[in-house]
């Protein structure tokens, strides 16, 4: 069965600073890979997506994530993040042809003004 | 553009109630889901439908049933709610056929006291 970890329970970062949040899965056969984010009180919106090709894939509001096959990672990146980045963000994960969607835990981002 | 449309969006029950949480979508998608969200343990499925009157179990499905009689409508009931069944729900759909996208509606937050 597919899982999904994200390491990052809660981070907290100042406005500026560079961000990476770390999502590993599980499993053996060709994926398609997402982060979306949830902001308070919101829904989830899709933040990006790998489906083939290029591994770094940008994605909206200046997000960026690499999938590093070897690995089994989809991290998600940001150079300079803004306090309206504070929400919640999840990586989640799909097997080729299935239709499910397995989520992680959800990374907790608070970015302090 | 309605997208995904859940109702309601806040419901408090008492243990041992049922209710029916609805959700509709106008996009025309095959596959639509339904997940419960609980702190620190990310999004997890309740159950699923790849179209009109096939349905199938999620990761967490006891306790919920769920219908699909149309294509644009899934349901979510509840038998006899238990406190272990508060939780914030969401519904997603997304288009067979092509890679899964989900998009999901604005969530139902359920507490059952």
């Amino acid at each position: 069965a597919q899982s999904v970890s994200q390491h990052n329970h809660h981070v907290i970062l100042s406005e500026a600073a560079s961000l990476e949040l770390g999502c590993n899965y599980s499993y053996g056969g060709t994926v398609n890979l997402f982060w979306y984010v949830q902001y308070p009180g919101q829904h989830l919106q899709l933040l990006l997506k790998y489906f083939s090709g290029d591994p770094l894939v940008k994605g909206i509001k200046g997000f960026e994530a690499e999938f590093i096959k070897s690995k089994f990672s989809f991290n998600l990146r940001k150079p300079s993040v803004q306090w309206s980045d504070t929400a919640e963000y999840f990586c989640a994960v799909n097997a080729k042809g299935a239709q499910k969607l397995v989520f992680g835990q959800g990374t907790r981002l608070t970015i302090n003004p | 553009n309605a997208g995904v449309t859940q109702t309601p969006k806040f419901q408090v029950l008492k243990t041992g109630q049922s209710m029916t949480l609805q959700c509709a979508q106008d996009m025309n998608h095959e596959y639509m889901s339904w997940y419960r969200q609980d702190p620190g343990m990310g999004l997890r499925l309740i159950h699923y439908s790849v179209g009109a009157g096939i349905t199938d179990q999620g990761e967490v499905p006891n306790g919920y049933n769920v219908s699909r009689s149309t294509t644009e409508d899934f349901p979510l009931r509840l038998l006899s709610a238990a406190p272990s069944q508060t939780s914030v729900y969401f519904c997603a759909s997304s288009s067979q056929g092509r890679v899964t996208e989900a998009f999901f509606g604005q969530g139902t937050r359920l507490t059952v006291v």
